[in-house]
């Protein structure tokens, strides 16, 4: 496709289960981002993969959110242990380069809602 | 460390009126600046960047910004306004000019923009 891709467009989880976020970024794109945007705020990021290599994760808020991009292309977030607070919308954005100057390509999001 | 404040959360402007939004930055290294558009149940779409060379920077749809290093301002502005500018925008800051960034954006906190007929 032309742009950046996400799936589900939606998902409902009750609290404690676990989910699965999958974004397929431009073809090419060497950088990847995560962010995570929550309601009437303005995203945050959350982890970044330069190719399959996760250079930063700082942002991820515990150890039940995971990220991996194993082949550099498609990436996929998991939450795990779902709780009310992780309910957002998760945005995957990527770059053709990296670098400071390179703007980002978002995809439509993925809106989580925890029951 | 980076932020940036947008002031107003709201704005309203009637068709036709000057559309200005607002965005101050904090950041301790030369940065690059970014206008993101959000329009309802979408992702973020880029306006236009500043990137240190000319400090007015013209984007998409009739938008721009100025880059004002002494007031750390970078605020958008279109002469006249339309219906379909209705939306959410986000201003951006992005790590250092010095190109060891790999471009993690630090956002504001948005403006939501009415336009009135």
């Amino acid at each position: 496709g032309a742009g950046v891709s996400q799936s589900p467009r939606y998902k409902v989880a009750k609290r404690g289960q676990d989910v699965a976020l999958r974004c397929d970024p431009i073809s090419g794109h060497v950088s990847l981002f995560w962010y995570q945007q929550a309601l009437g705020q303005g995203p945050e990021f959350l982890t970044y993969f330069q190719n399959e290599a996760q250079l930063d994760k700082s942002g991820l808020p515990s150890d039940r959110f995971f990220a991996e991009r194993p082949e550099g292309s498609v990436s996929t977030l998991k939450i795990q242990r779902t709780q009310q607070e992780d309910s957002a919308v998760y945005l995957c954005a990527s770059s053709p380069r990296e670098g400071g100057s390179a703007p980002l390509h978002f995809g439509n999001g993925t809106r989580l809602t925890v029951t | 460390a980076q932020s940036v404040t947008q002031l107003g959360s709201h704005v309203s402007v009637s068709e036709g009126a000057l559309v200005l939004l607002r965005c101050n930055y904090s950041s301790s290294v030369p940065p690059y600046l970014f206008w993101y558009v959000q329009y309802p149940n979408q992702g973020l779409q880029l306006l236009l960047k500043y990137t240190s060379a000319a400090t007015l920077v013209k984007g998409i749809n009739g938008f721009e910004a100025e880059f004002k290093k002494s007031e750390t301002s970078f605020h958008l502005t279109k002469p006249s306004a339309h219906m379909s500018d209705a939306a959410e925008y986000f201003c951006a800051v992005s790590g250092d000019a010095g190109g060891t960034s790999y471009g993690k954006l630090t956002f504001g906190q948005g403006t939501i923009l009415t336009v009135h007929p």
